[in-house]
């Protein structure tokens, strides 16, 4: 079964700082994909970022970058420039390529920006 | 293009009564999914519809929890009788596969209702 696990149950940055979120995932499959989703207090997951596995380019989206070692099974979320609005719940999330199949998501990181 | 709506947004009802919840996807989206999540955890999928079949309901609670997707599109979870233990948020997503011209297995969430139960 697959399993995704995020290690850091909450982590605070300063407003305009760096952050990593950590994300480690088990699988025996070879194609899949991974996500990283926001979700503020109005409970609204939204995607932030997605990662195929069979792309060794780490996936950029303006701040959001990952950090994908496929071997390790690691994919960390890098968050640049921190703003305010980045305050939310993040979850890393997996998904196996064929098909429309099941999210698995891991616990959850609560990411703090103080000013 | 609109989201994917759930209604209602809150329920709080006794233990032992019934609930519904709503969900219309995405136009067009063929496949629909409902999530739970509890408190401080990530969602866990409870059944995935393709179309009007429900193709993974593996961990659906069946003694209590029932769903349907007449005719494909809209979707309504019931739990009866619900117990302490469901309280949580319902998540319904929504997608379209591949096959019809969705991107990379991209799962659209609605807002979620939050059940508490007294």
């Amino acid at each position: 079964a697959q399993t995704v696990t995020q290690s850091q149950p909450e982590m605070s940055v300063q407003e305009a700082e760096t952050v990593t979120l950590s994300c480690t995932y088990d699988t025996s499959e070879s194609d899949y994909y991974l996500f990283w989703y926001k979700q503020p207090p109005s409970r609204q997951m939204i995607l932030v970022i997605r990662q195929e596995a069979y792309k060794q380019q780490n996936a950029t989206e303006n701040r959001f970058s990952v950090n994908f070692q496929k071997a390790a099974k690691s994919f960390s979320l890098k968050i640049s420039d921190s703003q305010l609005g980045d305050a939310a719940m993040y979850f890393c999330a997996y998904t196996l390529i064929q098909g429309a199949q099941k999210l698995v998501f891991g616990q959850g990181t609560r990411l703090t920006i103080n000013p | 293009e609109a989201g994917v709506v759930q209604s209602p947004r809150y329920k709080i009802i006794e233990k032992k009564q019934p609930v519904a919840f709503w969900c219309n996807p995405i136009s067009g989206h063929n496949t629909l999914y409902w999530y739970l999540q509890n408190l401080g955890q990530g969602p866990e999928l409870l059944i995935r519809y393709e179309n009007e079949e429900a193709v993974d309901d593996s961990q659906l609670p069946k003694d209590r929890f029932s769903a349907e997707r007449l005719k494909g599109v809209d979707s309504t979870l019931k739990i009866q009788p619900a117990e302490l233990g469901d309280s949580a948020v319902y998540l319904c997503a929504s997608s379209l596969d591949r096959v019809h011209g969705g991107r990379r297995n991209e799962q659209f969430f609605g807002p979620g209702t939050r059940l508490t139960v007294l």
